[in-house]
């Protein structure tokens, strides 16, 4: 079974553009969850999505909004990019909310210039 | 509000030495679930082992052991015999029962092992 897959893997994008990250989940999983990483804060969790609906966020700034497709695939947006949120952007995929583990992707490493 | 510390942020060991990583979390609620993630230079974190509050045995892995022990509010990772293999960040996480997916994380011990 594949795992879960991120796209684009690198980015590079300059203060004040907008930017959109993908990210797949493992066949039959129906939540999925963002996370920022970064060395000075760590691992933050971002949103959930579950049935095409944000269950849970995170103390983010409204420029960080996300959605979830009906065949579960999920996207998360960043608008007016800020030099700090250059980060490693996880995405984890579960069966449903609440039970189990999650499953992590490979990451989106964007850059802020 | 849930907290997960490792006071370890770096370790080094010689390969074949046994090794500990320390975890404390925090939290008032009666039902959460602990993890274990390993992530190696590559970025992608790797899930190890989750344990539920009300199970408080201990679980060895081939290498790999974990002592949960609630009255410390500790959920410590033991890796036997360490291989340079092993080298990587390890994480601690929380979650509890309504909050859905949502994992809060501990900063990460990086562990380097050397031939």
């Amino acid at each position: 079974k594949a795992g879960v897959t991120q796209t684009p893997r690198y980015l590079i994008k300059t203060r004040g553009q907008q930017v959109t990250l993908s990210c797949s989940p493992i066949s039959g999983h129906r939540s999925v969850s963002w996370y920022q990483q970064t060395p000075g804060q760590g691992l933050q969790f971002l949103f959930e999505y579950f049935s095409e609906t944000q269950r849970n966020k995170g103390n983010f700034p409204g420029r960080f909004s996300g959605r979830q497709f009906s065949n579960s695939r999920s996207e998360m947006n960043v608008s007016t990019l800020e030099l700090g949120d250059s980060a490693l952007y996880l995405c984890a995929s579960s069966i449903v909310p609440q039970v189990y583990e999650q499953y992590f992707g490979p990451g989106t490493r964007l850059t802020v210039t | 509000a849930q907290k997960v510390t490792q006071a370890q942020t770096e370790i080094s060991v010689v390969e074949k030495e046994d090794v500990t990583l320390d975890c404390v979390y925090e939290t008032r609620d009666t039902t959460y679930y602990l993890f274990w993630y390993k992530q190696p230079p590559s970025g992608e974190l790797v899930f190890l082992i989750r344990r539920n509050s009300f199970d408080e045995q201990n679980e060895i892995s081939g290498r790999y052991s974990w002592n949960f022990q609630k009255s410390t509010s500790s959920f410590n990772f033991t890796i036997t015999a360490s291989q340079v293999v092993d080298s990587a960040v390890y994480f601690c996480a929380l979650r509890i029962e309504t909050s859905g997916s949502r994992l809060t994380f501990g900063e990460g011990t990086q562990l380097t092992v050397n031939p």
